[in-house]
């Protein structure tokens, strides 16, 4: 079946410094990558949407300056979140969408940000 | 506003008997709905969908219906196993497929042994 790999999985940083997030999907064309945050017992919350070579969009309220997103291959996207602040711990969740095969929604095993 | 809501935020069962979980939106141009189990500190795993073009979906032991008219899907899953502990998510979407998807605040489900 269709998988997506997130690394790294867990990752504890100093306020100030920039995290980044890598989510691959390992046996098809992710032709858009979506990123998502879930809080403590809380729903997945839509950050952006990218898709290949062009530039995310961005859910009301996200900071595109803050949250960086690239998704330079079909195979591969990223998010950098800038200058992190203790506010910006969260899980963070990458799901990809692709075409062919039985593919459509998949999703990463998340990434748990720790700022301290 | 939340479009997509799971009114219950727990549920427990027995083993073997029925789980039942509710989802409603509010958006009426969501064409396409999923539901989706998740673990913590895990991603969900996408469990069953369907389409507005139709009312019913099964697959194994899970049933998703829906019910246009009164913007409502539920998943049924029978009969239920300890396994199946864990937050359970609707998700909604519109349009052409892989747009984006919303989703609901989740239900916790327990099945007791």
């Amino acid at each position: 079946g269709a998988v997506v790999s997130q690394h790294p999985s867990w990752v504890i940083c100093k306020s100030g410094t920039s995290v980044k997030i890598e989510c691959r999907s390992l046996d098809f064309q992710a032709t858009t990558m979506f990123w998502y945050r879930q809080f403590p017992k809380q729903s997945l919350m839509l950050m952006a949407t990218s898709n290949e070579g062009s530039k995310a969009t961005y859910e009301q309220g996200v900071e595109k300056d803050k949250f960086l997103i690239n998704h330079a291959s079909l195979t591969l996207s990223t998010l950098t979140v800038t200058s992190a602040h203790p506010e910006d711990s969260s899980f963070y969740i990458c799901s990809a969408y692709g075409t062919g095969g039985n593919h459509g929604y998949t999703f990463g095993s998340g990434t748990r940000l720790t700022v301290v | 506003d939340q479009q997509v809501k799971q009114n219950s935020p727990s549920l427990s069962v027995q083993e073997g008997r029925i789980s039942i979980l509710n989802c409603d939106y509010t958006n009426s141009m969501f064409d396409y709905f999923l539901w989706y189990k998740k673990y913590p500190a895990e991603g969900p795993t996408f469990l069953i969908s369907i389409s507005s073009i139709k009312d019913k979906n099964e697959d194994g032991r899970f049933t998703v219906f829906l019910n246009k008219s009164a913007k409502h899907l539920s998943l049924h899953i029978v009969p239920s196993q300890p396994g199946d502990s864990a937050v359970y998510f609707c998700a909604a979407s519109e349009g052409a497929a892989g747009n984006k998807l919303t989703f609901g605040g989740g239900t916790r489900v327990l099945v007791k042994p």
